[in-house]
């Protein structure tokens, strides 16, 4: 079983419709969790980040965590044709400094105008 | 700053050639990981160095893989011989030790093709 696990897709919306993107996982020792945006042909790039349980949104975006589930999910509201990309899910442990993340393999999502 | 660089971007190559992809991260970083990504397995993370120092190299899948960072601005890796099953994209990224956010940068990729 991978530790990170996420459905690959891929997932067509319409424009304007919310998004929901999800990962499991299995290690309890995540605090940092994070989604990274890939455009075709491009290097993962940070969308946001957050640490411990709860939600956190940034405009059209809401990340939330679910630790006792071990369930984290991504919201997009409005959604864009310019939201049309790969998005990974990161972890990684607690230990200060500890720079090693866990990717899933990437929910490859496509919003039709 | 021009964010990471990566060369070549593009690399086709026959089975049993040596390859050498190359990766300037972001001045001022002093974290670097290599990773490789397909369809199949989606992003894997082969090393990363801390200061010019190989924290971990558990993701390397062979010995037929090697990497090496001489300097805080330059790190090679380097696959010999090449193998049809090592084609894939494969990205440099940086961060910065303590930085708020555990962001990594990442560069543009080495797209490699082994035939």
């Amino acid at each position: 079983q991978k530790e990170v696990e996420q459905d690959p897709g891929p997932l067509s919306v319409p424009e304007g419709a919310i998004v929901s993107l999800n990962c499991t996982y299995s290690n309890s020792a995540f605090q940092y969790f994070m989604w990274y945006r890939q455009y075709s042909r491009k290097g993962p790039e940070l969308l946001m980040y957050t640490y411990s349980s709860g939600n956190k949104e940034d405009g059209r975006f809401t990340a939330q965590v679910d630790k006792s589930s071990k369930y984290i999910s991504l919201f997009i509201r409005d959604s864009q044709p310019s939201d049309s990309a790969t998005y990974l899910c990161a972890m990684s442990g607690a230990n200060f400094g500890n720079e090693k993340l866990t990717f899933g393999t990437g929910t490859r999502l496509t919003i039709i105008p | 700053d021009a964010g990471v660089i990566q060369s070549p971007r593009h690399e086709v190559t026959e089975m049993g050639q040596e390859v050498t992809l190359r990766c300037k991260p972001i001045s001022g970083h002093d974290y670097l990981f290599w990773y490789r990504q397909t369809m199949m397995r989606g992003l894997e993370l082969l090393i990363y160095f801390n200061n010019n120092v190989p924290i971990d190299d558990s993701g390397m899948p062979e010995d037929r893989f090697s990497a090496k960072m001489p300097n805080a601005s330059f790190s090679t890796l380097k696959i010999q011989p090449s193998e049809p099953r090592d084609s894939a994209v494969y990205f440099c990224a940086s961060s910065l030790a303590g930085g708020p956010t555990y962001e990594q940068y990442f560069g543009p990729g080495t797209r490699l093709t082994v035939t």
